[in-house]
């Protein structure tokens, strides 16, 4: 089945460690986007990437990095500089479309990540 | 620079009862609009995609209606179900590197 796989599903992290969350999709999307949620707060775009090798900064980056090594990858990595990362992270494709703009956009299942 | 509202915040309906989920958004000048299910804890499912030469799109007891001039989407739930509780939230897509996303609206369909 094709989709989009995340993990770990929980992730706990002390003080001052880095963090990687993983992506996976086998949709053959060029396109790979990372969300944040926060109760009761919309999607907020971290970071994107259009095409491998090639990713740009969404709304709110800082104390966050991402590399897109493969086309079915986009690993997050949440530092340390960021200071508050207790959040939900949802890691989304999608295609472009022939009719212009993008195809439907597919999301993972989500990672929990909370600070100790 | 798109902003996308989306009303009722929140809504509790009986079970059977048909419902209208509005989607407002600022730049009409979108290639097409789609909208999601949110379950708690869960990722996004999309629901319909609707392109900006279309007016309607249906799927089973979903139809999605799009008025693009007016800045204006209409989720359509008939006969809900308890299964239908849910976020629903929907997305323009201007074709920028992003989407926006609305704030959702919660809704409970009670058995």
């Amino acid at each position: 089945d094709g989709g989009i796989t995340q993990s770990p599903k929980y992730l706990f992290r002390k003080e001052g460690q880095n963090v990687t969350l993983s992506c996976e999709q086998n949709l053959n999307h060029d396109a790979m986007y990372w969300y944040r949620q926060d109760p009761g707060q919309g999607l907020r775009l971290i970071y994107y990437s259009q095409i491998v090798n090639d990713f740009q900064k969404g709304d709110i980056a800082e104390g966050y990095s991402v590399s897109r090594e493969k086309k079915e990858s986009f690993p997050l990595t949440v530092t340390s500089a960021q200071k508050n990362p207790t959040a939900f992270y949802l890691c989304a494709s999608t295609s472009w479309s022939l009719a212009g703009g993008r195809d439907t956009q597919y999301f993972g299942p989500g990672t929990r990540l909370t600070v100790l | 620079k798109q902003e996308v509202t989306q009303i009722p915040a929140a809504l509790s309906v009986p079970e059977g009862e048909n419902l209208v989920l509005n989607c407002s958004f600022t730049d009409s000048a979108i290639y097409n609009l789609q909208w999601f299910r949110q379950d708690p804890g869960k990722g996004l499912t999309s629901l319909l995609l609707i392109q900006s030469s279309q007016r309607e799109q249906t799927s089973g007891r979903l139809n999605a209606s799009l008025d693009k001039s007016s800045g204006r989407s209409t989720l359509y739930i008939a006969a809900s179900q308890p299964g239908d509780s849910a976020t629903y939230l929907c997305a323009p897509d201007s074709g920028t590197y992003k989407y926006i996303f609305g704030t959702g609206t919660r809704l409970k369909v009670l058995a």
